[in-house]
């Protein structure tokens, strides 16, 4: 069965800041991975995915994230933190091969101060 | 297209009463999920169908709970009866499968409260 960890459930920068999110999974074959985000009160955007074509991915707003199978991680990053980037950030991997379901890590909300 | 719709957005009910949460997908999407959200246990899936069919249903917590999809365009996740437990945000998503990895597009959830 495949899983993600996120570590930090809390992360907070400072405005232009360097913005890190960790994510490490486990998988018995190559996964697919994501990154999702959700704003207070809405449902969960789609941030970026690897399908084991480039190993570093760019997604909307900015963000990019790397997949590292030596290291079995797929951190987000964003070079600059923007006041609207806070929300919370979701990790989540599914089995190759389309339609199969998503396991999603227990997220990290991100908090920006001016 | 206007997304993936659910209705209510909001609902509060009492106890031992039935819940419908009512979910329809993008138009021409084959899989459809039904997840939870709490702040206990985070993000559950806890049901998918594949051309109106179930899939899993392995993470339907008990018989209170079911789903059904009686057409690619319309589910239901019902609740009978509810528990002041199921007070959480029920997310519906939905994803095509001939576009490769399966990337979903939620709705913008129902809240439940069950008093």
């Amino acid at each position: 069965a495949q899983s993600v960890t996120q570590l930090g459930s809390h992360v907070s920068v400072s405005e232009g800041a360097l913005v890190l999110l960790r994510c490490n999974y486990s998988s018995s074959v190559p996964p697919y991975l994501f990154w999702y985000v959700q704003y207070p009160n809405q449902g969960l955007q789609l941030l970026l995915k690897y399908t084991s074509a480039a190993t570093l991915v760019k997604g909307i707003n900015g963000f990019e994230a790397e997949f590292k199978k030596s290291e079995t991680s797929f951190h987000l990053t964003k070079p600059s933190a923007h006041m609207s980037d806070a929300a919370e950030y979701f990790c989540a991997v599914s089995l190759t091969g389309g339609g199969n379901k998503l396991t999603f890590g227990t997220g990290t909300q991100l908090k920006v101060e001016l | 297209d206007a997304g993936v719709i659910q209705s209510p957005r909001h609902e509060v009910t009492e106890m031992g009463q039935e819940v419908t949460l009512r979910c329809k997908p993008i138009s021409g999407h084959d899989y459809l999920f039904w997840y939870r959200q709490t702040m206990m246990r985070g993000l559950e899936l806890l049901i998918y169908f594949n051309n109106n069919v179930p899939i899993d249903d392995s993470g339907m917590p008990e018989d209170r709970f079911s789903a059904k999809m009686p057409n690619a365009s319309f589910s239901t996740l019902k609740i009978q009866p509810s528990e002041p437990r199921d007070s959480a945000v029920y997310f519906c998503a939905s994803s095509l499968s001939a576009a490769g990895a399966n990337v979903l597009t939620f709705g913008a959830g129902s809240r439940l409260t069950v008093l």
